[in-house]
């Protein structure tokens, strides 16, 4: 079936305006992540979902940032009163249920580019 | 802890030349690894994983990576490389806590030269 899609690609926001960042994972996967990735390095965990429940908002970089899954399925990240620290570029990824390794493996969209002006 | 170490930021090289991609990683518990490629303004792609069994592993593209338990070592391996292998590529490491856990080196630039 179709891959992990997510909307807007490109996000231009004025400092201090709420964005909301959309995923749309793989259809029945269970697992799904937000992660950062800064110009020029690694992705950073952000959150994880399994089904609707977030089970680790460990790597939240702050009280502006907020994730959810209401029914399991489409994901948002919202990030209010936005800085100019939080341009990145902000990847969604799913798995598929179970706890052996073959579960592990992460699909990828394509990413949305924030730029916070 | 588990940790991530990607030891080349950028590794340039001639086209039909092998390539080697270092990664060393460090944990407490048992984990899985990964290496995947990003070309730009997309997201990740798997490009192969060791989950157990054989340390040498192929994936994609003509990649394979060997697993060295003892070095804690992971690098990605090419014997002849391509312009369109210009990409970035990321190692990491997912272990099971209650749920997949993963971290990510800071990535190595390869560029392919013609």
């Amino acid at each position: 079936g179709a891959g992990v899609s997510q909307s807007p690609r490109y996000k231009v926001a004025k400092r201090g305006q709420d964005v909301a960042l959309r995923c749309d994972p793989i259809s029945g996967h269970v697992s799904l992540f937000w992660y950062q990735q800064a110009l020029g390095q690694g992705p950073e965990f952000l959150t994880y979902f399994q089904n609707e429940a977030q089970l680790d908002k460990s790597g939240l970089p702050s009280d502006r940032f907020f994730a959810e899954r209401p029914e399991g399925s489409v994901s948002t990240l919202k990030i209010q009163r936005t800085q100019q620290e939080d341009s990145a570029v902000y990847l969604c990824a799913s798995s598929a249920a179970g706890t052996s390794g073959s579960n592990a493996e992460q699909y990828f969209g394509p990413g949305t580019r924030l730029t916070v002006t | 802890a588990q940790s991530v170490t990607q030891l080349d930021s950028q590794v340039p090289v001639f086209e039909e030349a092998p390539v080697e991609l270092r990664c060393n990683y460090s944990s407490s518990v048992s984990v899985y690894l990964f290496w995947y490629v990003q070309y730009p303004n997309q997201g990740l792609q798997l490009l192969l994983k060791y989950l157990s069994g054989s340390t040498l592993v192929k994936g994609i593209n003509g990649f394979e990576a060997e697993f060295n338990k003892s070095q804690t070592s992971f690098h990605l391996r090419k014997p002849s490389v391509h312009i369109s292998d210009t990409a970035e590529y990321f190692c990491a490491v997912t272990w099971y806590t209650g749920g997949f856990k993963t971290i990510f080196g800071a990535g190595t630039r390869l560029f392919v030269k013609a």
